[in-house]
């Protein structure tokens, strides 16, 4: 267990909808990475924020948000659902903003999209 | 942008064999360079991660050499073990824009 907890598990859901993912980063954790995991694209960084703040942007699609509240916790929005973003998403938490910061991965959301 | 390329896609070895997986990167201000095992139906974990100041880092049975002039890195794990079956991703950080790439992956067998 790597402290950093994700809810939920498991969501089904149909195109054209919106869905929320959130994220817990272990305790002392500022730092709060969100990846996406398909079979089709790999495992790909779609944005990262630091204290609040967002600290980085990797391959996030316009359709989707981000953001880490006051208590650190991140939800990832996904909107306009389609086929293709069915995927497992992960969220990872570090110490400091640092990419080379060990990062934790929480256990993951996989979203289908029918 | 960055492009992280890694052969082999599957790699089986016996048990007690060396196993090798090689990455190559593209951007030169790339200076972190982390390995991650996923074994199946988990979460990708840190195994070993070196910077662009080294050339190579051990930690017991594992390994990372760096070579900045080819642009490339390697994983090497020596005198492998049933439980090191898993998929094996690199990764490369771009200090540039502060950008994070994976390569596709490395499944690893290894064969009792």
């Amino acid at each position: 267990d790597s402290g950093v907890t994700q809810t939920p598990k498991h969501l089904i859901t149909a195109t054209g909808q919106r869905v929320t993912l959130r994220c817990s980063p272990r305790s002392g954790d500022l730092s709060v990475y969100w990846y996406q995991q398909s079979l089709d694209q790999g495992l790909q960084f779609l944005i990262q924020y630091y204290n609040g703040e967002e600290r980085a942007k990797g391959n996030i699609l316009e359709r989707f948000s981000a953001q880490q509240f006051p208590d650190l916790h991140s939800e990832l929005n996904l909107s306009s659902l389609e086929l293709g973003d069915s995927a497992l998403y992960f969220c990872a938490s570090s110490v400091t903003g640092s990419f080379s910061n060990e990062q934790f991965f929480g256990p993951g959301t996989r979203l289908t999209v029918l | 942008g960055e492009n992280v390329e890694q052969h082999p896609s599957t790699l089986s070895v016996q048990e007690g064999d060396s196993a090798v997986i090689k990455c190559t990167y593209s951007d030169s201000a790339s200076n972190y360079f982390p390995w991650y095992k996923q074994e199946l139906g988990k979460r990708p974990q840190l195994i070993i991660d070196i910077r662009s100041n080294v050339g190579e880092k051990k930690d017991q049975r594992i390994a990372v050499t760096l070579n900045k002039t080819a642009k490339h890195f390697s994983l090497h794990i020596t005198e492998t073990q049933p439980e090191d079956s898993a998929v094996y991703f690199c990764a490369a950080r771009r200090n540039t824009g502060n950008q994070f790439y994976f390569g596709t992956g490395t499944s690893l067998t290894v064969i009792p």
